[in-house]
């Protein structure tokens, strides 16, 4: 059974470009939750897809959109990218429904210069 | 004000002793999740709690949910130096029952030998 994986790693850009973050979800799972981890504090939750829908999203800008595919796989893309942009972005993904365990990626370390 | 507090934020164990790590929440716990980070890197599950008084354990971590409270232990017994890293509670507070999560800002465990 393969995990959650994410790519690229790290990524480095400059203010004002955009990005696009990838997540492959666990097999057998339908959801997809992103959150994004700046230094020394918590992940916060920025949006959920179930189904190829949105499902809730955080506080969160609107330059913050997402994507998720038939295959469940989903992508996180950021315009506009501010210096605080700059944070660990994680993927989770479940097996959607009432709670279950919710599994994270590695993570992809975003630098904004 | 944190929706969700762990304390305390640094703890500094002997190996070979025991602690405990707490999560306080100011709104109801529907569902309370315990995750391990190392620096930089992706969440691993440790345990999910949904009912008022549930207890799990793995190993040699335990964790209890205390729904009245509104507050979740996590004891480790016997520490050693592998049980370092950073520790994180995540929780459904709105009951949306889908794993869209609050967490805390983490626990910094460091094992000295």
């Amino acid at each position: 059974e393969t995990g959650v994986t994410q790519s690229p790693t790290h990524l480095i850009k400059t203010r004002g470009q955009q990005v696009t973050l990838r997540c492959s979800s666990q097999s057998g799972h339908n959801t997809v939750s992103w959150y994004q981890q700046a230094l020394g504090q918590g992940p916060q939750f920025i949006f959920q897809y179930y189904r190829e829908e949105e499902n809730g999203r955080g506080n969160f800008p609107p330059r913050f959109s997402g994507l998720q595919f038939p295959n469940y796989s989903s992508e996180l893309n950021v315009n506009a990218l501010e210096l605080d942009d700059s944070a660990l972005y994680l993927c989770a993904s479940s097996p959607g429904g009432q709670l279950h365990e919710q599994f994270f990626g590695p993570g992809t370390r975003l630098t904004v210069l | 004000s944190q929706e969700l507090e762990q304390s305390p934020q640094s703890l500094i164990v002997q190996e070979g002793k025991n602690l405990t790590i707490n999560c306080t929440s100011s709104k109801t716990l529907y569902g309370l999740y315990w995750y391990k980070q190392k620096y930089g890197e992706g969440l691993i599950f440790l345990m999910m709690l949904q009912k008022g008084g549930e207890e799990k354990s793995h190993e040699k971590i335990t964790a209890k949910l205390d729904e009245k409270k509104q507050q979740s232990s996590l004891h480790i017994t016997a520490s050693q130096p592998s049980h370092a890293g950073i520790y994180l509670c995540g929780a459904d507070l709105a009951n949306f029952g889908n794993e869209k999560l609050t967490f805390g800002t983490g626990t910094r465990l460091t094992i000295i030998p």
